[in-house]
């Protein structure tokens, strides 16, 4: 089954532990992307790859840090998380070779508390 | 950017069509118009995409003025699992990366079915 998988699905933690969000995908999609999701705010690109070793900076980069050493692997990185970063995360990939759809498939999603 | 409008909420009787209008005015020639649903805080879901033409698949309709600044997505006969909240969106092209296809997320319309 085609899907992407985030791990773990919720966690809470507190100030300054560093901890990683896993997002991986079966599709073989070279484009993967993480957004945050905010009451009132909508969803949010934090970091996104177009590829393999190829990382960019969303519109919300800051205390976030990623890494595409696989294609099917896209993990995001809080190196000392704090309050406000808690927020529902969600991964997302695609594959944009095809230059009419774009259509993204999303994880389904990790709820995170920073305390 | 070309931005979307979409009313906050709309309720809809179960069986009956659920009309979800966006408005997307500043939208450029060669923008697609997608359309996600979100349900429960689970991972957003693609349902369709459009440029000028309308188009149908197997979970909706999109209807596209012919202007290209409005649209409407059209569950034909709304059921229960279609509470959810639909998002109207623009594909632009990042202005920081030429070959991303980033999606701007509004905050939707919030879809009741109602029995």
């Amino acid at each position: 089954e085609a899907q992407v998988t985030q791990n773990p699905r919720y966690l809470i933690t507190v100030t300054g532990k560093k901890l990683t969000v896993t997002c991986s995908q079966n599709m073989n999609h070279e484009y993967m992307s993480w957004y945050r999701q905010d009451p009132g705010l909508g969803l949010r690109q934090i970091y996104y790859s177009m590829n393999v070793e190829v990382t960019d900076k969303g519109d919300v980069p800051e205390g976030y840090k990623v890494s595409r050493k696989e294609k099917r692997n896209f993990p995001l990185i809080l190196e000392s998380p704090s309050p406000n970063q808690t927020s529902l995360y969600f991964c997302a990939s695609s594959s944009p070779s095809r230059t009419s759809a774009f259509e993204q498939f999303f994880g389904p999603g990790t709820r995170l508390t920073v305390l | 950017d070309a931005k979307t409008t979409q009313p906050t909420s709309m309720d809809c009787a179960e069986g009956r069509a659920a009309n979800l209008p966006c408005n997307h005015s500043t939208i450029s020639g060669n923008e697609y118009v997608y359309w996600y649903r979100q349900i429960h805080s689970q991972g957003p879901q693609y349902i369709i995409h459009g440029l000028k033409n309308n188009e149908t698949n197997e979970m909706a309709s999109l209807i596209i003025t012919e202007d290209r600044k409005s649209s409407t997505l059209i569950l034909p006969h709304a059921t229960l699992r279609d509470t959810a909240v639909y998002y109207c969106i623009v594909r632009v092209r990042d202005s920081r990366a030429g070959n991303n296809r980033k999606l701007i997320w509004g905050l939707g319309t919030s879809l009741a079915v109602n029995p």
